[in-house]
């Protein structure tokens, strides 16, 4: 399976701030790689896929780039809705692989 | 707007079979959309179980070890998870998914807690 590493696990940010979240795999898979938004006690949700590609209705604020084995997802101006945890998932293999997570709260 | 519901026992016992049914709304299941499972615990974090197209073809996760099947009813618009031979280890929320192939899942269910207890 494809190991995939979330960096940080956790962070603290005030709103306006800009985030970077870092997702690094075990091997290359080429663009396959997606982030999925959480908050609690609900599903993910999708956010960008095959790298840098906004869901639709998706805030602009979110976006995503990389190549290779490092990704990085950035929501450019934090906002109260946008704490929740993160998480990266290839789907360049079988089967598709997550993140750990990374769990953004308030300052 | 796809809509996504899981209904199945939140109690099975250790050795037995855990059963579950996603219901599909907005759109027919006989889409281009491939239809998944997957499950989520504070250990292991969301764990891919497997996806199926309504013609039948299906990947599965074989960490599972071939204990997972998933099928279509298109005359019900739903899909089912069957797991056998479960341990507390499968203890979990369950949930079911949606999207194009290759498990980007766009859409999910609002997830169902199953406990694997005595």
């Amino acid at each position: 399976d494809i190991h995939m590493t979330q960096s940080p696990s956790s962070l603290s940010a005030s709103v306006g701030d800009m985030v970077t979240i870092t997702c690094r795999t075990s091997q290359t898979i080429s663009n396959s790689l997606n982030w999925y938004q959480q908050k609690p006690g609900k599903a993910p949700k999708l956010l960008v896929y095959a790298e840098s590609s906004l869901q639709t209705a998706g805030p602009s604020r979110f976006s995503g780039s990389g190549s290779g084995t490092e990704f990085t997802l950035t929501i450019s101006s934090l906002q109260p809705e946008d704490f929740a945890t993160y998480y990266c998932q290839q789907t360049y293999d079988t089967p598709p692989t997550f993140g750990g997570g990374t769990k953004v709260d308030i300052k | 707007q796809v809509h996504l519901q899981e209904s199945g026992p939140g109690l099975v016992k250790p050795s037995g079979t855990l059963s579950l049914t996603c219901s599909v709304s907005g759109a027919s299941i006989s889409t281009t959309n491939w239809w998944s499972w997957v499950r989520q615990t504070p250990d292991k974090g969301l764990e891919w179980i497997g996806e199926m197209f309504h013609t039948g073809s299906a990947n599965y996760n074989p960490s599972l070890k071939s204990r997972a099947t998933i099928s279509v009813d298109k005359s019900r618009n739903n899909f089912s998870l069957r797991l056998i031979r479960v341990t507390g280890a499968d203890t979990a929320i369950y949930y079911c998914a949606g999207g194009p192939p290759a498990a980007t899942l766009e859409s999910w269910g609002q997830g169902t807690l199953v406990t694997v207890s005595s």
